[in-house]
């Protein structure tokens, strides 16, 4: 059964904390992904990564930073967290991406964060 | 305007009625179309996917996409408390999947 894991369900982190989310996925794909879900607008791309130590942004890489450092594993880093960056993050991996096929993205359970 | 947009509901309809979700789309260059389905606190799962146009269909799940309007549309048939859940359209552009905001579905048994 393919997995995703995310090293926490639930995190509450004070203002300008340094914030670490870890995702781990078991299937050997290349690609991994980092999102963020908030009500209304959907799952927004924060950063995307097809290889080890390869990463690029994606439409809101702002305040986060990301880390690739084996296959495996994608960790999304906030910088200095801030209350506006309270949301559900989730993590999700795919095989290498093909013109001719649709990459089905296989998700972990999320992380909500809340920023206080 | 947004590359997909979806209305986020609620949609409640009672247990046994036919379902319609939808999402409508802005370049018609887009080849495959997906619908997710996220229960609470869980991830999203694929469900289906229709390349192009046309229909495909899956137990009680049709997926419909017309390219000539740019409309994509998930029916579920016999609605059953066990499909309430969010269900999201994604259409794939180059490396990655546009989403659309997802639609909170609510079967009332």
């Amino acid at each position: 059964d393919v997995k995703v894991t995310q090293s926490s369900r639930y995190l509450v982190k004070r203002t300008g904390e340094k914030v670490f989310l870890e995702c781990v996925q078991d299937m050997d794909h290349e690609n991994m992904f980092w999102y963020r879900q908030d009500p209304g607008l959907g799952l927004r791309l924060i950063y995307f990564s097809y290889d080890v130590k390869m990463k690029e942004k994606g439409d809101i890489p702002e305040g986060y930073s990301v880390s690739r450092e084996k296959k495996e594993r994608f960790s999304l880093i906030l910088e200095s967290a801030s209350t506006n960056q309270t949301s559900m993050y989730l993590c999700a991996s795919s095989l290498l991406t093909r013109t001719d096929h649709y990459n089905e993205q296989f998700f972990g359970p999320g992380t909500r964060l809340t920023v206080l | 305007q947004k590359e997909v947009e979806q209305d986020p509901g609620p949609l409640s309809v009672p247990e046994g009625a036919i379902v319609s979700l939808n999402c409508t789309y802005s370049n018609s260059a887009f080849q495959y179309f997906m619908w997710y389905r996220q229960y609470s606190r869980k991830g999203p799962e694929l469900l289906m996917y229709t390349y192009s146009s046309g229909n495909k269909e899956d137990g009680r799940f049709t997926a419909q996409v017309d390219k000539s309007s740019k409309y994509i549309s998930l029916f579920i048939r016999d609605s059953q408390p066990s499909d309430s859940a969010t269900y999201l359209c994604a259409i794939k552009s180059n490396y990655q999947l546009i989403w659309g905001a997802g639609t909170k579905l609510i079967i009332k048994p």
